[in-house]
This record gives structure tokens, C-alpha cells and sequence, in this order.
């Protein structure tokens, strides 16, 4: 059975301040590797999907790298319209989900 | 596109209730899925459907129940509401492509139902 587990469960930051959020997974063997952004009220968004150890994909601010046991989201400068829940998954057709970091970027 | 459109977007039930909520897609995506989302708990998978006519089981299946008869259209029926469903209810599809050996498996999700039962 997949297992995700991410790390912190929220995180405050202030605007500029980059940092890292962790996702540690568990798997018999990675299909692939998800990262998705989730504002209040709103369905999960798509962010980046990462399929082997060594591979990074980059969207403005945020890059997401990947090893054998563990995801990073790399934050850069972060501005206030960066909160939001990021939801870390595994899987191919059927996801398992992490329980997500709750980011909040103070001006 | 629409993408992937729920409703009802709020509803309260009383318990022993039934209900059905509706999901449509117009990305002609195979992979269809329910999720719901607690507070704390992330997503857990309920039902999902590999193409019309064919329904599994997720992870926590018990107390509801799906069909598929359309590719456009994955309905999520609750029967017998209780206080344990409730919940945000999130539909999502899957769009395939390949990349090589790869498959491109970014899901869409809907705006979600929530779903309170008292």
C-alpha cells in the first residue's frame, strides 16, 4: 500500500523568505509523482508531475525535485498569492495523497 | 471547456437521507474519480471508473455507491445519509498522453460539494 507523508503541516512565511516543503513516500514501486496546489474552497490544481530520482520541473516560483524516498517543493521568494494547502500524491491512474502543507505567505 | 463541473456546490441532508451527486466532464477523459476531503484527513478515494460501464472501489467505499453509463457523466449516489459522510466530496478526471514510455497522468478536479449531514 502507498504511503505519503508530508511535511510541515503548515508553514508561515514571510513575503521573500524561500523555503521547503517535504514529502516522504512509500511506495513498491514510483509510478509517478505529484504535487498539486489547493486554494480554500476550490478543487486541487495540477502543478507538476515527476516520474524518477534526479528529475526537477520548475513553474515561476516553485520547483519540485525528486529522490528515491522523497519529494522537495522549493519555494523562491515567495509573494502572498502563493498560500495556499500544496498536496503532495503518488500513484498512476489511482492517486494516494498526502495530507498537505498549509503555506501562508505574510506581506 | 468546462473541465470537470459538480453539483450541488452546498447541501445539508438529514440522516437516513439519500442523494445523489452529480459530476460531468467534457475532456472525453477515461479515468474518472471521487474523492472526499476532511479536515486534516487529505483526500481518500472512493469509487472510480475506468471507462463507462466499469466501476471499483476505492478506499472508502462503504455507504456509497457510482455508475458510469456515459463517459461524460460519473454520478456518486450517498444512501441512508449519516453524520460520517459528512464531508467536501471532489470529482476528478484523468487526462492520459504519452511521453515515450510515460503516461501523463494529471488529474482534473472539480470545485467540489460540500456536504453536511445533521
Amino acid at each position: 500500500e502507498d504511503q505519503v507523508t508530508q511535511s510541515p503541516e503548515a508553514l508561515r512565511l514571510q513575503e521573500g523568505e524561500s523555503s521547503s516543503l517535504n514529502c516522504s513516500y512509500t511506495v513498491s514501486g514510483l509510478r509517478g509523482l505529484f504535487w498539486y496546489r489547493q486554494d480554500p474552497g476550490k478543487g486541487p490544481e495540477f502543478l507538476f508531475t515527476l516520474y524518477s530520482a534526479g528529475e526537477e520541473k520548475e513553474k515561476e516560483r516553485l520547483k519540485a525535485t525528486l529522490t528515491k524516498k522523497e519529494s522537495f517543493l522549493h519555494i523562491t521568494a515567495p509573494k502572498p498569492e502563493d498560500s495556499a494547502t500544496y498536496l503532495c500524491a503518488v500513484g498512476n491512474y489511482k492517486l494516494t495523497f498526502g495530507k498537505g502543507t498549509l503555506l501562508t505567505v505574510n506581506p | 471547456n468546462a473541465g470537470v463541473t459538480q453539483t450541488p456546490k452546498f447541501r445539508i441532508l438529514k440522516i437516513g437521507q439519500s442523494m445523489t451527486l452529480q459530476c460531468a466532464q467534457d475532456m472525453n477523459h477515461n479515468y474518472m474519480y471521487w474523492y472526499r476531503q476532511d479536515p486534516g484527513m487529505g483526500l481518500k478515494l472512493i469509487y472510480y471508473s475506468v471507462g463507462a460501464g466499469i466501476t471499483d472501489k476505492g478506499e472508502v467505499p462503504n455507504g456509497y455507491n457510482v455508475s458510469r453509463s456515459t463517459t461524460e457523466d460519473f454520478p456518486l449516489r450517498l444512501e441512508l445519509a449519516a453524520p460520517s459522510q459528512t464531508s467536501v466530496y471532489f470529482c476528478a478526471s484523468i487526462r492520459e498522453g504519452a511521453e515515450g514510455r510515460r503516461v501523463n497522468t494529471e488529474a482534473f478536479f472539480g470545485q467540489g460539494t460540500r456536504l453536511t449531514v445533521v
